[in-house]
């Protein structure tokens, strides 16, 4: 069974560039739940994709958005990065949507802003 | 709004000791708590999840308690080693997941 995996491992962007991470998610997972984690912090959740639909939101800006496929990998896509951009993103998956499913984070990717 | 507590921040210990991390939250209506384990730069590694109708987990030298009512949860680790060096993160799910910033354990040979 493969776990979740992310690419790129990190990464280096100028201020106001997009980005696009990704996430495969595991093996008969349907769900995809995004976080960033900056310096020092815990994570803080971006959103959650169940079947190729947003399935719920945290307190970020537009610029963030995401899409889920039919294999049910994702992606998330920031638009105009800012300095406080930088930070680890972390993807996880779970069986299913709902908060009795336990879900299970990949590696990460390191993002860094200039 | 779910807030989520870690104390202490960090902690250093020398190899053997026992030792708890305390993770406190202020909305008892949770559905499940999961400690996590991080190392530098790295993702999280799930260690123990308890399920709101349950008062603890084991799992080798951790458990895990969780109490409702007073909205506590503890990580025990017995017999600390130097390869338990991480962060270690609680994370409460309600409807989204919450996590408190973590108690960055060192210890020491």
């Amino acid at each position: 069974e493969t776990g979740v995996t992310q690419s790129p491992t990190h990464l280096i962007k100028t201020r106001g560039q997009q980005v696009t991470l990704r996430c495969s998610s595991q093996s008969g997972h349907n769900t995809v739940s995004w976080y960033q984690q900056a310096l020092g912090q815990g994570p803080q959740f971006i959103f959650q994709y169940y079947r190729e639909e947003e399935n719920g939101r945290g307190n970020f800006p537009p610029r963030f958005s995401g899409l889920q496929f039919p294999n049910y990998s994702s992606e998330l896509n920031v638009n105009a990065l800012e300095l406080d951009d930088s930070a680890l993103y972390l993807c996880a998956s779970s069986l299913a949507a709902g908060p009795t499913y336990e879900q299970y984070f990949g590696p990460g990717t390191r993002l860094t802003v200039t | 709004k779910q807030e989520v507590t870690q104390i202490p921040a960090a902690l250093s210990v020398p190899e053997g000791e026992n030792l708890v991390l305390n993770c406190s939250f202020t909305d008892s209506a949770i559905y499940n708590l999961q400690w996590f384990r991080q190392d530098p730069g790295k993702g999280l590694t799930s260690l123990l999840l308890i399920q709101s109708s349950q008062r603890e987990q084991t799992s080798g030298r951790l458990n895990a308690s969780l109490d409702k009512s007073s909205g506590r949860s503890t990580l025990y680790i017995a017999a600390s080693q130097p390869g338990d060096s991480a962060t270690y993160l609680c994370a409460l799910n309600n409807n989204d997941m919450r996590f408190g910033a973590g108690t960055r354990l060192t210890v020491k040979p």
